[in-house]
């Protein structure tokens, strides 16, 4: 069974541009998580998705959007960039989301200049 | 609002050593428990989980962790640790809501 994949791995972007991430998970699973990973503080929640709505959502500006397709694939959306927003970006998937074993992608590694 | 303290953000150890990594959360009702580990240069992967029962837990490589529910802590142990341990640890927990609450992660380092 495939794993959860992440496009693109690497980007680089300057302040004040949008940026696009992609989140595949694995088959099956119908919840899909975004977090943010920084040195020193962890994983932040961004929001989670189920059958294509918003279930839950971090503290994070309202610059940071997302959205889940109905084949369960999600993107995530950047706003006008700040060089505080890079960061790696994880996504997870799990079968239901409330409970389940999360299961992590590898990541895209967002570096704003 | 829930949080999770990791207390140890650094660990050194010799291979061979006992390894225990601090979890403590905030949340008076029914959880769920997880440790994730962050090999370099891999993506976060399940060590471990608790959702009910036995508050002893085995995990993958040799990694448990007990949950005591009266110290709202979450902690894991290795009894020897080996250098391909070198990893960051974290843990994390959700209350069965749709979000999950992640510590700010432990650096394990194992010297060989």
């Amino acid at each position: 069974k495939a794993g959860v994949t992440q496009t693109p791995r690497y980007l680089i972007k300057t302040r004040g541009q949008q940026v696009t991430l992609s989140c595949s998970p694995i088959s099956g699973h119908r919840s899909v998580s975004w977090y943010q990973q920084t040195p020193g503080q962890g994983l932040q929640f961004l929001f989670e998705y189920f059958s294509e709505t918003q279930r839950n959502k971090g503290n994070f500006p309202g610059r940071f959007s997302g959205r889940q397709f109905s084949n369960s694939r999600s993107e995530m959306n950047v706003s006008t960039l700040e060089l505080g927003d890079s960061a790696l970006y994880l996504c997870a998937s799990s079968r239901q989301g409330t409970g389940d074993t999360q299961y992590f992608g590898p990541g895209t590694r967002l570096t704003v200049l | 609002a829930q949080s999770v303290s990791q207390h140890n953000h650094h660990v050194i150890l010799s291979e061979a050593a006992s390894l225990e990594l601090g979890c403590n959360y905030s949340y008076g009702g029914t959880v769920n428990l997880f440790w994730y580990v962050q090999y370099p240069g891999q993506h976060l992967q399940l060590l471990l989980k608790y959702f009910s029962g036995d508050p002893l837990v085995k995990g993958i490589k040799g990694f448990e962790a007990e949950f005591i529910k009266s110290k709202f802590s979450f902690n894991l142990r290795k009894p020897s640790v080996q250098w391909s341990d070198t990893a960051e640890y974290f843990c994390a927990v959700n209350a069965r809501t749709y979000k999950y609450i992640f510590g700010t992660g432990t650096r394990l380092k194992v010297l060989a």
